[in-house]
């Protein structure tokens, strides 16, 4: 079992759509992590909670909501989501005090938006 | 504009010898590097980090050399192996950031033949 576990790993979704991301952490961590991994792009960091509170949203439009309802999980809902928004989405935890940076990343969930 | 930047795309060697990816970033204030490993189908592992203070670090085959004043950084992998074929990642932390805000590079595709 990996530590942090994303499903589905893969999902087509029309643009009127609602989805929804799962990401669960099995490593006592209690901060989480959402980033967005699009063609010939850099990873970008979306979102980050830390003992269930969102501490970052980096300028993520709306259609993207996040949840945390506990340190082991978090969710990213997705609805009415554009063409552009099709990437590799990654969820990522850490210990809150960690002074390495060292963030533990899933296998991902394949977004396609068409 | 990008603040960490891989500018190979891609690189191919031979196993046995070294193996060098490069890294420039922009910004005095990145406190820690780091470098993640890739491989297809699955999320980014950390490799090997190194603080702002030191210029190496190293475990095992692998190396990180920071160069500060040419704001530079390189890995070194020796001997390179085909299992070291992967995507490779260069990432910064700013200085007294989350330590989930990690700025990503594009990332190099190597390549080791046997």
């Amino acid at each position: 079992e990996t530590g942090v576990t994303q499903t589905p790993r893969h999902l087509v979704m029309g643009m009127t759509n609602k989805k929804s991301l799962k990401c669960e952490q099995h490593l006592g961590h209690n901060a989480m992590y959402w980033y967005k991994q699009s063609a010939k792009k850099p990873l970008e960091l979306m979102f980050v909670y830390n003992f269930k509170e969102q501490t970052e949203n980096n300028s993520v439009p709306s259609r993207f909501s996040p949840e945390c309802p506990n340190s082991s999980h978090l969710f990213l809902h997705l609805h009415t989501l554009q063409p552009e928004d099709s990437a590799l989405y990654l969820c990522a935890s850490a210990p809150s005090q960690i002074l390495s940076g060292e963030l533990f990343f899933g296998e991902g969930s394949r977004l396609t938006v068409l | 504009d990008q603040q960490v930047k891989q500018n190979s795309p891609s690189l191919s060697v031979q196993e046995g010898r070294i193996s060098i990816l490069n890294c420039d970033y922009t910004n005095s204030m990145f406190d820690y590097f780091l470098w993640y490993k890739k491989y297809p189908a699955e999320g980014p592992t950390f490799l090997i980090s190194i603080s702002s203070i030191k210029d190496k670090n190293e475990d095992g085959r692998f190396t990180v050399f920071l160069n500060k004043s040419a704001k530079h950084l390189s890995l070194h992998i020796v001997p390179s192996q085909p299992g070291d074929s992967a995507v490779y990642f260069c990432a910064a932390r700013y200085y007294g950031g989350s330590q989930g805000n990690l700025i990503f590079g594009k990332g190099t595709k190597l390549s080791v033949k046997p």
